[in-house]
């Protein structure tokens, strides 16, 4: 089936570091989100991509679409402590129902006050 | 608003038995789905029901699993007899058009 490469698998930064975290799939994708899952919770929604090419932002967070609509990548600047958590990317590629999404294997970021 | 819930939100069992999940969607969303993630592994789409319809199922892993939505309103993922590899966290959520999901906690489920 169809898999994400999600990397990297964790990191362990300073508060006020930048971060960068990237997917990657074999297949193209013509949706990309990203979502945040702090412990003991389920993973909210931070940012959705619907254009290959696309930049957007949301506060500290930046997501982009790759133009091959194969990739994407988070950033989130000046890292705080409540950062910490596991970061998915998810697709969701032509034909596939709304909804059935594929996930990567998760980022996990710890921050260091 | 209440968000999804899920209950129960740990559940230890013993291979063999049976175990009953739930989940409660948001009110007014017709589309609930449900997802299991496997420790250290993705999280995985099991189904995705329409009110009270199946509309995809592709990813359940077995018949060992039976998920129902009678009435359209909350849903039930049973497994019997459970495995050990069906341990992980089992997510529901739930969308009122089908683009933006809302997760519940999840359901930590470990068979001994």
């Amino acid at each position: 089936g169809q898999q994400l490469n999600q990397s990297p698998q964790s990191m362990f930064i300073q508060e006020g570091e930048d971060v960068s975290m990237n997917c990657t799939s074999s297949s193209i994708f013509n949706t990309w989100l990203w979502y945040k899952q702090d412990p003991g919770e389920g993973p909210v929604l931070l940012i959705a991509l619907y254009k290959a090419g696309e930049l957007t932002s949301n506060g500290r967070l930046t997501a982009q679409f790759g133009i091959t609509r194969k990739d994407s990548f988070l950033n989130i600047s000046a890292s705080i402590p409540s950062d910490v958590g596991i970061y998915f990317c998810a697709g969701r590629n032509y034909g596939g129902s709304q909804g059935n999404l594929i996930f990567g294997k998760g980022t996990k970021l710890s921050v260091k006050p | 608003e209440a968000g999804v819930t899920q209950f129960p939100s740990h559940s230890v069992i013993e291979k063999g038995q049976t175990v009953t999940l739930r989940c409660d969607p948001i009110s007014g969303h017709d589309n609930l789905y449900w997802y299991r993630r496997v420790m250290g592994k993705e999280i995985k789409f099991l189904l995705h029901f329409v009110k009270e319809s199946k509309q995809d199922e592709s990813g359940m892993p077995n018949n060992r699993f039976l998920a129902e939505r009678t009435g359209g309103t909350y849903s039930t993922l049973k497994v019997q007899p459970a495995e050990l590899e069906d341990s992980g966290v089992y997510f529901c959520a739930s969308s009122p058009k089908g683009e933006k999901l809302f997760f519940g906690s999840g359901t930590q489920l470990s068979v001994l």
